[in-house]
């Protein structure tokens, strides 16, 4: 919700651009990875996850990117829209049932 | 779809009071997971239960307890609520398929301690 936002870095694009929003881990035996997107005043929504087996995947305008070797996860947002303005979290699997949050990033589209 | 309900969308209660917040899922899900949410904090994890009777704790259970008499229900209790315990509350809940699934979140509860 906004209240999530007042410490948040932020990616500000035009509508139609590509946004790249990343997100470093810090646990190298983490095997699985989650993007969510949370708007204001909503529960966070899942997007598209990616396994540690795994380099990249693809869903509807959206491709995640994991790199192990440097422990880096990427969000592509393919011709940001307005409705794609949200906070973006990553999640990773640190090998118990919960996951372990990152601190999100807002991305702001202009119109 | 899955589907996760919260009880409440905004509550307001008075230090020293005992406040329920529920959650409900309609997915057969095994883990049900109770987090906060704080400006500048992420969400953090308070309790989880993998199981009816179960539970385990997060990484910041001091000040709530938890409940979960029926595997589509997870209660959040705050024993006395105090107002460092303001804040956005998110239930969530995933298959038990091993680690690695995805969690599934209700809208959230944003509850003010006066």
């Amino acid at each position: 919700g906004e209240s999530v936002g007042l410490h948040l870095p932020t990616l500000s694009v035009q509508e139609g651009d590509n946004s790249i929003i990343n997100c470093a881990y810090s646990n190298s035996a983490s095997d699985y990875f989650i993007w969510y997107k949370q708007e204001s005043g909503k529960g966070p929504q899942f997007i598209i996850d990616i396994r540690s087996n795994m380099d990249k995947r693809q869903g509807q305008r959206v491709t995640v990117l994991l790199n192990k070797t440097v422990k880096h996860l990427s969000l592509q947002i393919a011709a940001t829209q307005p409705g794609d303005s949200a906070v973006y979290f990553c999640a990773e699997n640190t090998g118990r049932r919960a996951l372990t949050f990152g601190s999100g990033t807002r991305l702001q589209v202009q119109p | 779809d899955v589907k996760v309900t919260q009880s409440s969308r905004y509550l307001v209660k008075r230090t020293g009071e005992k406040v329920f917040l529920e959650c409900v899922q309609d997915m057969d899900h095994e883990n049900m997971f109770w987090y906060r949410q704080d400006p500048g904090l992420g969400l953090r994890l308070i309790y989880f239960s993998y199981d009816v009777k179960m539970k385990e704790k997060g990484d910041i259970p001091e000040g709530y307890s938890v409940s979960r008499e029926k595997k589509e229900r997870f209660s959040l209790i705050l024993e006395s609520a105090s107002t460092n315990q303001t804040s956005m509350y998110l239930c969530a809940s995933s298959e038990s398929t091993g680690t690695g699934t995805t969690q599934y979140f209700g809208p959230g509860t944003r509850l003010l301690v006066l």
